[in-house]
């Protein structure tokens, strides 16, 4: 069964540093999103891109956020400078017309 | 707006128990429901769709719209059940985001 890869599946950064999360979407999925799952809360969306642009985006994701779809496979969602407050499991998933697959989430601590 | 209510943080069943995961919703228009399932902090996994009207591992749900539930059933807990159930939405289609409930953990005791 296809899967969506998620790498690293353990990042620890410094406060203030930048982060890039990768994933590689189901190939034949045309939406893509980032959710986030801070440690005992509920998953949170970040944003949703289709067709090279972001179609959705919560009030979480500020100017801090960034995704980027750089060649035909990976999706990548950058944090430019991050904070304590952003340590959290963060899933990224893909769907076409009949549901969403997610990875399986990479932990970022920041430290 | 639209939310996704699950009232029980924690369930909590003897094996071969029944077991209700409740999940309520508010939204105008027709939503689509899911749950889903993560175990022991793995990848969230689709459990059910109510457009499909499948059942998977046992478990069924139910859309009420005059309720606005879609709880999660099913008649005999097996200990392999234990994990994190959420309930979500999507307004209106598949597309879209994904809006999550707190989530319910199931523990199954032997």
């Amino acid at each position: 069964e296809p899967e969506v890869t998620q790498t690293p599946s353990h990042q620890v950064t410094q406060m203030g540093q930048e982060v890039i999360l990768r994933c590689v979407p189901i190939s034949n999925h045309l939406y893509f999103y980032w959710y986030r799952q801070i440690l005992g809360q509920k998953v949170e969306f970040l944003v949703s891109f289709y067709n090279n642009e972001i179609s959705e985006k919560s009030e979480i994701f500020d100017d801090q956020f960034s995704v980027e779809r750089p060649d035909g496979s990976n999706f990548t969602l950058k944090i430019r400078s991050t904070k304590l407050e952003d340590s959290a499991m963060y899933f990224c998933a893909s769907s076409e017309p009949y549901g969403y697959t997610f990875g399986s989430g990479t932990r970022l601590t920041v430290v | 707006a639209q939310r996704v209510t699950q009232p029980e943080k924690l369930l909590s069943v003897f094996k071969g128990a029944p077991v209700e995961l409740k999940c309520n919703y508010s939204y105008s228009g027709s939503p689509e429901l899911f749950w889903y399932v993560q175990y022991s902090r793995q990848r969230l996994q689709l459990l059910l769709r109510h457009i499909s009207r499948e059942s998977i591992k046992g478990f069924t749900a139910d859309l009420n719209k005059g309720e606005t539930s879609f709880h999660l059933k099913k008649p005999f807990a097996q200990e392999e059940d234990s994990a994190m159930y959420y309930c979500a939405l999507i307004r209106g289609s598949t597309l879209g985001r994904l809006y999550f409930g707190r989530g319910t953990q199931l523990t199954v005791w032997p």
